[in-house]
């Protein structure tokens, strides 16, 4: 069975400044995807970035990078000049392959990361 | 607007109580969930329907019943609410073989008091 461990309960970080948010998982799958989820107070779960195992090329989305080190099951996640709108929850979640008409995955998630963004 | 749609967003009820829980996605998913996070904010999944055939069923007490009239609906009845069921019930969407992740609603918070 997949795991997903955020070890880090809680971060603060000033505004404008980097933070980097930790995630590990256990999987014997080769083929997978990770996420990175975003649970605003508004309780609303936002898609913030994707990474697909097989690409070694770290995925980015304008302030959210990753680092994804496949061989080591590790996925952080960097937010570059935090802002004040960047306070949240975040999740990290592993989802191994689906294919057309055959296994069906689920989003396993990470217990979360509470982000405070102080300004 | 294309969304995933689920009401009603809060709902206090007794406990014994029976209760519903709609959901309705207009993406074009073929698979729908419906995920419970608890007062830890831990998000679990309970059911997963796939063109309207169960394809998970996690460990979920019989009082649950998920119902899919079609692929663009997902319900989950609750009979017998207990205080332990008070949490947030999210439904989500996804299109089986994009691997895109899934879109959630923006979740029901159940009270049983």
């Amino acid at each position: 069975a997949q795991t997903v461990t955020q070890s880090q309960p809680e971060m603060s970080v000033q505004e404008a400044e980097t933070v980097t948010l930790s995630c590990t998982y256990d999987t014997s799958e080769n083929n997978y995807y990770l996420f990175w989820y975003k649970q605003p107070p508004s309780r609303q779960m936002i898609l913030v970035i994707r990474q697909e195992a097989y690409k070694q090329q770290n995925a980015t989305e304008n302030r959210f990078s990753v680092n994804f080190q496949k061989a080591a099951k590790s996925f952080s996640l960097k937010i570059s000049d935090s802002q004040l709108g960047d306070t949240a929850m975040y999740f990290c979640a592993f989802m191994k392959h689906e294919n057309y008409g055959g296994s069906q995955g689920n989003l396993i998630f990470g217990k979360g990361t509470k982000l405070s963004v102080k300004p | 607007d294309t969304a995933v749609s689920q009401t009603p967003k809060y709902l206090v009820t007794q406990m014994g109580n029976d209760k519903s829980i709609k959901c309705e996605q207009n993406l074009g998913h073929d698979t729908m969930y419906w995920y419970k996070q608890d007062s830890k904010k831990f998000l679990k999944i309970m059911f997963s329907y796939n063109n309207k055939e169960l394809i998970i069923n996690e460990t979920v007490p019989n009082r649950f019943s998920p119902k899919s009239p079609d692929k663009a609906h997902l319900n989950l009845h609750i009979n017998s609410l207990e205080l332990g069921d008070s949490a947030v019930y999210f439904c989500a969407s996804s299109h089986v073989g994009r691997n895109y992740g899934y879109t959630f609603g923006s979740g029901t918070r159940l009270t049983v008091v």
